[in-house]
């Protein structure tokens, strides 16, 4: 149980394109899901929270235009990368928490790595 | 916020080794949670242990909450375990990562 997907798993776009994201609570339903983001060699940085049905909530730094995300239902998150740079290369991982059970844990998907050319 | 603090950055023993992981946090803890990230970056769940013991084969983890410390304690390494542990702690807001152990377990 609590398994979390990520599609795609790898991801290889151009400068300026967009890319899309999804993340799937798979036997779970997830009122709360996270995106992070992780550089070679160093470790996971939380980007934003996402709530079920309202606005995510983005930690300082990360520019909500740009890392656009929308969870549209209790099982699926997306993270929309706009305007893709170099600089945006990274490996993005998202997580959700099991709302049935009332514990903080949360599951994390298998990672999305990014490259832009 | 919480500040979480793993020690040692780099571990390397020899296979059938024993070998203790160690995570610091700096406030009380909703959720302390251990995770071994494999080669292709997919982070396993090894722990969900905010306090007390839990054991899982040849691994176990220790939380002293009032003490504000984790350990993560693999018993008879095999290089399969080889990988960046982490430890990521939550207070009153967000799940924080430390910056991971790097284990390497030669054979």
């Amino acid at each position: 149980g609590a398994v979390v997907s990520q599609h795609p798993s790898r991801v290889i776009c151009k400068s300026g394109t967009s890319v899309k994201i999804e993340c799937r609570s798979l036997d779970f339903q997830a009122t709360t899901m996270f995106w992070y983001r992780q550089f070679p060699k160093q470790s996971l940085m939380l980007m934003a929270t996402s709530n079920e049905g309202s606005k995510a909530t983005y930690e300082q730094g990360v520019e909500k235009d740009k890392f656009l995300i929308n969870h549209a239902s209790l099982t699926l998150s997306t993270l929309t990368v706009t305007s893709a740079h170099p600089e945006d290369s990274s490996f993005y991982i998202c997580s959700a928490r099991d709302t049935g059970r009332g514990f903080y844990e949360q599951y994390f998907g298998p990672g999305t790595r990014l490259t832009v050319t | 916020g919480i500040q979480v603090e793993q020690s040692p950055p780099d571990l390397i023993l020899q296979e059938g080794a024993n070998s203790t992981l160690r995570c610091n946090f700096s406030d009380s803890v909703n959720n302390l949670q251990w995770f071994h990230q494999n080669p292709w970056g997919q982070l396993i769940n090894l722990f969900y242990i905010p306090s007390g013991t839990k054991q899982n084969g040849r691994l176990s983890a220790t939380t002293v909450a009032t003490e504000r410390y984790s350990l993560l304690y693999i018993s008879s390494s095999q290089t399969t375990d080889s990988g960046v542990y982490f430890c990521a702690a939550q207070g009153a807001q967000k799940l924080v990562f430390g910056q991971g152990t790097r284990l390497t377990i030669n054979p």
